[in-house]
């Protein structure tokens, strides 16, 4: 069966980076494209970006850009989120979704099918 | 960016209402609209994709419509499990979700 597993919680201070990584498994990793979204209570669901894991290509949201990097490992099938220069504005869950029908399906996009247990970040002093 | 609004953001119901959910777009998205339900601690859950299409185990029980700017997720008979909030999403462009709509127990 399909799985995303994140890694665990994280506390870190104002200025610092994280890096969160989310593993794939039940599926063709290459064939599926992966987004990150966060959640927080005064911003609710966020779009932050999207990788394909085959070339490894990305677009973010143009509120991170500048500070998040999504990179992939095809050997352990994981993909990872890096957020850098973290605000205690940053302090949310992170999840990673596996966007349905695959790769061969763009120019059409499509909704999420399988998500991560989601990754809680603290920033704080 | 494609705004989504969602009514009402609180929503006080019983075991066996009827419950509508309403969602709009601030541009046409066609019919490219899902529906999720999520639960305290949990990831989202697909119900509804392409603003009507029911998610393969998804009780029938939920259903979607809507085309253009306007969409509603309704909720025949509510059950105990339905508890949750609701959040739609667009794909048309890019990707962003609704603020989300809780339903609680009356």
């Amino acid at each position: 069966q399909v799985q995303l597993v994140q890694s665990g919680a994280e506390v870190t201070e104002p200025g610092a980076s994280v890096k969160v990584s989310c593993a794939a498994s039940g599926y063709a990793f290459t064939d599926y494209y992966i987004h990150w979204v966060r959640q927080s209570p005064g911003l609710g669901l966020e779009w932050m970006g999207i990788i394909n894991p085959s070339r490894t290509t990305t677009v973010y949201a143009q509120r991170f850009q500048g500070r998040v990097t999504m990179t992939r490992d095809t050997s352990t099938s994981t993909v990872y989120m890096e957020l850098t220069d973290l605000r205690s504005d940053d302090t949310a869950t992170y999840l990673c979704a596996r966007e349905s029908a695959g790769l061969t399906a763009r120019p059409s996009t499509n909704h999420f099918d399988y998500w991560g247990q989601g990754t809680l970040l603290t920033v704080s002093s | 960016d494609i705004q989504m609004t969602q009514s009402p953001s609180t929503l006080s119901a019983s075991i066996g209402d009827r419950v509508t959910i309403t969602c709009r777009a601030s541009q046409s998205i066609n019919k490219w609209l899902a529906w999720y339900q999520q639960k305290p601690g949990k990831a989202p859950k697909v119900l509804i994709y392409k603003a009507s299409s029911l998610e393969s185990g998804v009780p029938s029980r939920f259903s979607g419509s809507g085309s253009g700017t306007e969409f509603t997720l309704t909720i025949s008979s509510l059950q105990a499990d339905d508890f949750a909030t609701y959040y739609c999403q667009q794909y048309n462009n890019y990707w962003t979700f609704g603020q989300g709509t809780k339903v609680e127990i009356k």
